[in-house]
């Protein structure tokens, strides 16, 4: 266990759902991550929260949206999604500050439908 | 920018053997390695990491070497497992104002394949 916890571990929506994921981490870090992880591909950054507020955003469209009410907790809301939107979703967690390991969560496997 | 890859996609070897898995960067300012180790229905583990000012780095049946002359990285795992059977990542991070994470490129994995 790394100490960042991701729920829901499956998820299947169709394209007109709205579905959120949760992720979780109480390893006193002040910045969290979300990641998509695509068949064949790298990790692909897509948001970036630090103390609570969003600092980066890499071109994510906006059918994602994050929301970090804490620095403990991070969400993911989804709506109208397409098919290609289909993969793992990891979250992940750091110290802020230089040369620094993020800690991963389990990943939420997305299905798009 | 940064980019970061992996030699192989794939690499097979035999339970008990030594393996290789290489990672080669881009950018020459990145002072920062870490390998991740990644099973099947799991995100990624942290495995080992080194600094730019060394040049090797052992742990546990595992060790890292870096060459920044040529930009490349190396995972060497002593004496493999079955349970080292997983995907194995490099990130390299590059410094920048801002400081996490998010300073990391991720390369896209090489599928280490333990056969008995």
């Amino acid at each position: 266990e790394t100490g960042v916890t991701q729920t829901p571990r499956h998820l299947v929506m169709g394209m007109t759902n709205k579905k959120s994921l949760k992720c979780e981490q109480h390893l006193g870090h002040n910045a969290m991550y979300w990641y998509k992880q695509s068949a064949k591909k790298p990790l692909e950054l897509m948001f970036v929260y630090n103390f609570k507020e969003q600092t980066e955003n890499n071109s994510v469209p906006s059918r994602f949206s994050p929301e970090c009410p804490n620095s403990s907790h991070l969400f993911l809301h989804l709506h109208t999604l397409q098919p290609e939107d289909s993969a793992l979703y990891l979250c992940a967690s750091s110290k802020q500050g230089s040369d620094t390991e993020a800690f991963f969560g389990q990943g939420t496997r997305l299905t798009v439908v | 920018g940064e980019s970061v890859g992996l030699h192989l996609p794939t690499l097979s070897v035999q339970e008990g053997d030594n393996s290789i898995i290489n990672c080669a960067y881009s950018n020459s300012a990145s002072d920062y390695f870490i390998w991740y180790k990644q099973e099947s229905g799991k995100g990624p583990q942290f495995i080992i990491d080194i600094r730019s000012n060394m040049d090797k780095r052992q742990g546990q049946r595992v060790t890292v070497l870096l060459n920044k002359t040529v930009k490349h990285l190396s995972l060497q795992i002593a004496a493999t497992q079955p349970g080292d059977s997983a995907v194995y990542f490099c990130a390299a991070f590059s410094p920048y104002s801002g400081g996490g994470a998010d300073g990391l490129t991720f390369g896209k994995g090489t599928h280490l394949i333990i056969q008995p």
